[in-house]
């Protein structure tokens, strides 16, 4: 594998389940991040990791939990989500040196909450 | 506060040019990256620019110009792959990326 993976690719899930979201990057990078993307809407920063340690929250609702137990994966728990979740979950990390960032996506979860 | 535009979508034919515009307001800036991202998948890194001017890399350029908070993507000899949504985000003054909604750019034969 190379890059950043994210698993699974397609999700459908009740408002009552409970379910993860796994991200996996192969490039010895230093951060992690959970974005949301919806249709016509910017990237939503949802979570930051750097060097483990988690940076930035953003508001986010507690039925989203996100969990970091290495430098190489991240997870987002998902539990009693309601639809307006449903969106493309995408997961990037990326090498913080100084005074730049640029950060490696994976190909994202397409999340659907009934 | 901060803030970030570019326009929603726009349509070009294949063999020409095209430019996106992207203009922002921020308090603390740090450099504006251009990303492209094909439906269904991964945003992909196009360019950085962190000093005024333009930067180009083949069939791309990206423009910068701080004090206006304007950039532009420049895309020549378009070709039907070109079709996808092009994202800008700055980098605020804690290296995190701003975004803006993405511009999606169609391309007719």
């Amino acid at each position: 594998e190379t890059g950043v993976t994210q698993t699974p690719r397609h999700l459908v899930m009740g408002m009552t389940n409970k379910k993860s979201l796994k991200c996996e990057q192969h490039l010895g990078h230093n951060a992690m991040y959970w974005y949301k993307q919806s249709a016509k809407k910017p990237l939503e920063l949802m979570f930051v990791y750097n060097f483990k340690e988690q940076t930035e929250n953003n508001s986010v609702p507690s039925r989203f939990s996100p969990e970091c137990p290495n430098s190489s994966h991240l997870f987002l728990h998902l539990h009693t989500l309601q639809p307006e979740d449903s969106a493309l979950y995408l997961c990037a990390s990326s090498q913080v040196r100084g005074d730049y960032n640029e950060q490696f996506f994976g190909p994202g979860t397409r999340l659907t909450v009934l | 506060g901060q803030n970030i535009d570019q326009p929603t979508e726009m349509t070009a034919t294949e063999g020409a040019i095209v430019q996106i515009n992207c203009t922002y307001q921020t308090s603390g800036f740090n450099g504006l990256f251009w990303y492209q991202q094909h439906a269904g998948e991964a945003p992909t890194f196009l360019s950085y620019n962190v000093l005024d001017g333009l930067e180009e890399k083949g069939r791309f350029s990206s423009f910068l110009s701080r004090s206006k908070g304007y950039s532009y993507l420049l895309l020549k000899e378009l070709q039907m792959k070109d079709s996808a949504s092009y994202l800008c985000a700055f980098m605020d003054s804690n290296y995190q990326l701003i975004w803006g909604a993405g511009t999606k750019l169609i391309i007719k034969p």
